[in-house]
């Protein structure tokens, strides 16, 4: 598949096990946050947001967690299935400013059988 | 599939040559937002446009234009290609409604040589 970076870390989880994914952010003035999952030869796919005046929110299988005093976001994926491999992205967005996202480093997430 | 499409998949050009991208957003979104993504910076933001205007620029180089026609499709045309261009562009289109759910299209991949 592709490399969508030459020094992307790396987390490896069996299958059935819970993952977290962190993410640190830079800019104090992001007010909205997303995590994107893209997988191999694909776009990135939005998987669930939350907004600075919020620091927990919760989808289908997975949960953003987000602390604002260290500027850090995680995403805990529950009962990590073999279609949960992907590099996951956060971005952060100043709204108001365009929209315009701002992506971290991303994370390859492999899941082992 | 996030109802962006992007053509051509794949591009293969010399270094000099000037190249055209295309994006067709999703059906009624207004936004078209362009990024790059390189094995060494990762994704990055190019420029965005709403309804045809220009609404807001990232890392995009002088070497590279865009624009947004009045059918919302959008060109992202390359010139004076260099080797470092090489990268994956990818198009994202936002609902009026939601406007930081970004939705990606599946990237054109470009290689110069």
């Amino acid at each position: 598949g592709e490399s969508v970076g030459l020094h992307l870390p790396t987390l490896s989880v069996q299958e059935g096990d819970n993952s977290i994914i962190n993410c640190a952010y830079s800019n104090s003035a992001s007010d909205y946050f997303i995590w994107y999952k893209q997988e191999s030869g694909k776009g990135p796919q939005f998987i669930i947001d939350i907004r600075s005046n919020m620091d927990k929110r919760q989808g289908q299988r997975v949960t953003v967690l987000l602390n604002k005093t260290v500027k850090h976001l995680s995403l805990q994926i529950a009962a990590t299935q073999p279609g949960d491999s992907a590099v996951y992205f956060c971005a952060e967005i100043v709204t108001g400013g365009g929209n315009k996202l701002t992506f971290g480093t991303g994370t390859q997430l492999k899941v082992e059988l | 599939d996030s109802g962006v499409t992007q053509t051509p998949k794949h591009l293969i050009t010399a270094t000099g040559q000037r190249v055209t991208l295309r994006c067709s957003p999703r059906s009624g979104d207004l936004s078209v937002y362009w990024y790059q993504q390189s094995l060494d910076q990762g994704l990055q933001f190019l420029i965005q446009y709403y309804n045809g205007e220009e609404r807001a620029k990232g890392n995009i180089l002088e070497r590279f234009s865009a624009q947004q026609f009045p059918d919302l499709h959008s060109e992202l045309n390359l010139s004076s290609l260099e080797l470092g261009d090489s990268a994956l562009y990818f198009c994202a289109s936002t609902p009026w409604d939601s406007p930081y759910e970004q939705y990606f299209g599946p990237g054109t991949r470009l290689t110069v040589t």
